[in-house]
């Protein structure tokens, strides 16, 4: 069974920090996906990440995949407070996706 | 504009009572899913299609049915909904059906209470 693990769960920052939110699998995949959820509205992909070694950026975000290690990591550069959200990461296994719980992020001025 | 509906936004129902939740995407594509989002626990996926003729379980199915009679509808049936369906319903698709190695366009979401 695979299992998704996000840490932190939660997680307050300044503007300017930087900070990297880790996403753990237990099962051999090699397609891990970000998404970004806004308070009350729907999710929003960030990131596809399908393959070993994969990294993928856009903005202050930099996503990353070590499918060895089984471990996909979602830096932050120089917080702003527009990152605000709940971020998850999603793990394929054949045609389905396992989540993780979510990592809710406030970035205060 | 590309999107994906759902319908109905917000659904107040008592036990027992047959429901629909239809999903509809206009952008031709293969793969779809239906996934419910309850605190603390991420999203789940219940049911996904990877094409017309293909339909399969997720991770929690029991109490749902589905159904993919054409490209663009994914309704989500509750033939008999219980308390413990309560809960914030998305549909989501994808380009590709073998596999998917795309990004997902989610609907706006379906918030159900059963009591």
């Amino acid at each position: 069974e695979l299992k998704v693990e996000q840490n932190p769960l939660f997680l307050s920052m300044q503007e300017g920090k930087n900070y990297t939110i880790y996403c753990n699998y237990s099962t051999t995949s090699d397609r891990l996906y970000w998404y970004r959820q806004d308070p009350g509205k729907s999710l929003e992909s960030l990131f596809v990440l399908l393959s070993n070694g994969a990294v993928k950026q856009e903005g202050r975000l930099m996503a990353s995949l070590d499918t060895k290690a089984r471990l996909s990591t979602l830096h932050i550069t120089a917080a702003v407070h527009d990152l605000s959200a709940t971020y998850f990461c999603a793990v394929a296994l054949d045609y389905q996706l396992i989540w993780g719980a979510g990592t809710k992020l406030i970035i205060k001025p | 504009e590309a999107q994906v509906t759902q319908n109905p936004r917000y659904l107040i129902t008592v036990t027992g009572k047959k429901l629909t939740v239809t999903c509809s995407q206009n952008m031709n594509h293969e793969y779809m899913s239906w996934y419910r989002q309850d605190p603390g626990l991420g999203l789940r996926q219940i049911y996904y299609s990877m094409n017309v003729e293909v339909t399969d379980k997720g991770d929690v199915p029991e109490g749902y049915k589905v159904s993919r009679k054409e490209k663009r509808n994914f309704p989500l049936i509750l033939e008999s909904p219980s308390p413990n369906q309560t809960s914030l319903y998305f549909c989501a698709s994808s380009l590709s059906g073998q596999l998917p190695s795309y990004e997902q366009y989610f609907g706006p979401g379906t918030r159900l209470t059963v009591t």
